[in-house]
């Protein structure tokens, strides 16, 4: 069985510094790791991916996350946050070919001007 | 727009009707996911279809739920008898199944209102 635990349920930074979104994984097998980001009333949007190719993993708008297994750890982070980076954001396990994707509970990132 | 589509967006009903929801895939993807998120949490799978068979369920569907995908196209989610704690967003997901890495594209979602 995989989980995630988002760490924190709600972060707020101010615009042009970094954002930290830590997230923690549990999976019996080698995991497939996702982040998705959730504006309010669209729907969910793949941010980046990780299959276990290259550990540090760059995405869209400028965000990346780094697969670290000792730590069990997947944090999402980008250098400078933008004020349309405020949103729910999601980190999701999935088992290799497995159909079973689990979210986690969520992160809102408020970006203050 | 090549994207996932849901339809309704929005749906209000009395308790005890029955409704249902349409999910339009993107249109190569064979695989299609249902989803439920209620306020403050992630997504919960429900089931999903390699193109039209249903091939798992999760416990929290119950028996007033059904799924179909009749021609490996779209997709619908009827709840009858509807209780207000099926008051949710219901999320539609597609993907190529049997890649490595697969990932799933999400559609707007069709928020139920269950009065």
């Amino acid at each position: 069985a995989q989980s995630v635990t988002q760490l924190d349920s709600h972060v707020s930074v101010s615009e042009g510094t970094p954002v930290l979104l830590r997230c923690n994984y549990s999976s019996s097998y080698s995991p497939s790791l996702f982040w998705y980001v959730q504006h309010p009333n669209k729907g969910l949007q793949l941010l980046l991916k990780y299959t276990s190719a290259a550990t540090l993993v760059k995405g869209i708008n400028g965000f990346e996350a780094e697969f670290k297994k000792s730590e069990t750890s997947f944090h999402l982070t980008k250098p400078s946050a933008h004020m349309s980076d405020a949103a729910e954001y999601f980190c999701v396990v999935s088992a290799y070919n497995n159909n079973d994707m689990r979210f986690g509970a969520g992160t809102r990132l408020t970006v203050k001007p | 727009d090549t994207g996932v589509s849901q339809n309704p967006r929005h749906k209000i009903t009395k308790r005890g009707q029955n409704v249902t929801f349409r999910c339009d895939p993107i249109s190569e993807h064979n695989r299609l996911y249902w989803y439920r998120q209620t306020l403050g949490q992630g997504p919960e799978f429900l089931t999903y279809f390699q193109n039209e068979a249903q091939l798992e369920k999760s416990r929290l569907l119950s028996d007033r739920f059904s799924a179909e995908r009749p021609k490996g196209s779209f997709s619908t989610l009827e709840i009858q008898r509807t209780e207000q704690g099926d008051s949710a967003m219901y999320l539609c997901a597609s993907s190529l199944g049997g890649l490595a890495g697969a990932w799933e594209f999400f559609g707007p979602g069709t928020r139920l209102t269950v009065l």
